[in-house]
């Protein structure tokens, strides 16, 4: 079993506020990752980090962004949320080339 | 963007071997070939990867051709809990693409 956790499970937001989508994991893992996936659709990647201070931008132009402040958290923040950020937004990790492990998602609605 | 190519559906009878081509040509010597599953939109579980050698653990096969430019995932005896969408990954950053979503029929 993974440690990997995202905060909230679910979340129904008005249009144009701030969030910030929270993922923590407590094995140390240098890589994190962010991706989007719409129901039925591909998962697209939208944010990774290879360690601390380090972030880059995935295949998927995304209105988000990133910190990794500490090895342990890789929020993911939207300054303004619209209707087409509704999604589901999944965090993984992982330690060198070993395989990445996923937390529970967080479903995203804006309304 | 994702470097992989794999066939969008499968069907495969229950009890049999479900066989998943995927094609990765342009993979580096030195990225990895993983292999993940997600059922309806839980997190993609890992199933297997490997560099260059063929490998297996308690849930699947992965034969990874000489050249490197092509894989196969095998489930030895495919049950109805194992109908998925699979993805393979052929690179350091992680790319998801479209995967082979596989129907087990009874």
């Amino acid at each position: 079993e993974a440690d990997i956790y995202q905060t909230p499970r679910y979340l129904v937001i008005g249009t144009g506020k701030k969030i910030t989508l929270e993922c923590s994991q407590t094995m140390g893992h240098d890589k994190m990752y962010w991706y989007q996936q719409d129901p039925g659709m591909e998962l697209h990647l939208i944010h990774y980090s290879y360690g601390v201070n380090s972030t880059e931008k995935g295949d998927l132009s995304s209105e988000s962004t990133v910190s990794r402040i500490r090895t342990e958290h890789f929020p993911l923040t939207l300054e303004s949320a619209r209707p087409s950020h509704t999604s589901q937004y999944l965090c993984a990790s992982g330690l060198g080339n070993t395989e990445a492990f996923f937390g529970q998602g967080t479903r995203l609605t804006v309304v | 963007d994702a470097k992989t190519t794999q066939p969008p559906s499968m069907d495969c009878a229950e009890g049999r071997a479900a066989n998943l081509p995927c094609n990765h040509s342009t993979i580096s010597g030195n990225e990895y070939v993983y292999w993940y599953r997600q059922i309806h939109s839980q997190g993609p579980q890992y199933i297997i990867h490997g560099l260059k050698n063929n490998e297996t653990n308690e849930m699947a096969s992965l034969i990874i051709t000489e050249d490197r430019k092509s894989s196969t995932l095998i489930l030895p005896h495919a049950t109805l809990r194992d109908t998925a969408v699979y993805y393979c990954i052929a690179d350091n950053q992680f790319y998801f693409g479209t995967g082979t979503s596989l129907t087990v029929i009874p």
